[in-house]
């Protein structure tokens, strides 16, 4: 498997453009995340989806912020208008995932990375 | 709610030196322990993971021990290298929120010969 596929790998843009990021997860995981790294706040959570469905986006910074999954291999992350805050290391990625149930298998709460979109916001 | 504290870098090492990297926790119940390790330009990879109380973890001679009574999970590595200057981070997730990570800030590691 060729793991977590991140695109744009770099993005350059300007104050109100609209960006977007795109993932595709590992085949049969059914999970899949988006992280933002900056050196201020570290690696924060923005949203997660179980089988497609958004289960928590309670670290979507604003509304300006949206994501979409719409099948299980693929997943947008959305910046509409962009702000050089947004500036950061956006990463995806994605695990064998949660049947709701306590998996304390070899593959449980793994997540694997994608090697991460670098965007930058003049 | 939970969280994870890790101590602060960067951490610099000679080549063969004994490395410790501190990680506490704050969770209810019984998470999930893991540590990430970041080279620069790549993404997270996982280093190694433990799912219970006293379970220790341990891969390419790095270890970590799982300890409820003091909520910690140290990473340690009895004789460094070069080649493992990176950014450690420690996380943790519980069975009831989806599998979610809640990470650490981080530690820099570097490793001079």
């Amino acid at each position: 498997d060729a793991g977590v596929i991140q695109s744009p790998r770099h993005e350059v843009t300007e104050m109100g453009q609209e960006v977007t990021l795109r993932c595709k997860p590992i085949s049969g995981h059914n999970s899949l995340f988006w992280y933002r790294q900056t050196m201020m706040r570290g690696l924060e959570l923005l949203i997660y989806f179980n089988n497609n469905v958004p289960i928590d986006d309670s670290g979507m910074p604003e509304d300006r912020f949206s994501a979409k999954m719409p099948n299980a291999s693929f997943s947008t992350l959305k910046i509409q208008p962009s702000e050089p805050r947004d500036s950061a290391v956006y990463f995806c990625a994605s695990s064998l995932g949660w049947g709701g149930r306590r998996d304390r298998g070899p593959g449980a709460n793994v997540l694997t990375f994608g090697a991460g979109s670098r965007l930058t916001v003049l | 709610g939970n969280s994870v504290t890790q101590m602060e870098g960067p951490v610099t090492l000679s080549e063969e030196a004994f490395l410790t990297i501190n990680c506490t926790y704050t969770a209810t119940g019984y998470p999930s322990l893991f540590w990430y390790v970041q080279y620069p330009g790549e993404g997270l990879q996982l280093l190694l993971k433990a799912t219970k109380a006293d379970d220790k973890g341990s891969n390419k001679g790095f270890e970590a021990t799982y300890r409820k009574e003091t909520t910690s999970f140290h990473l340690e590595k009895g004789s460094v290298q070069v080649s493992d200057s990176a950014v450690y981070f420690c996380a943790l997730s519980q069975d009831n929120q989806g599998g979610k990570l809640i990470f650490g800030q981080g530690t820099e590691l570097s490793v001079k010969p």
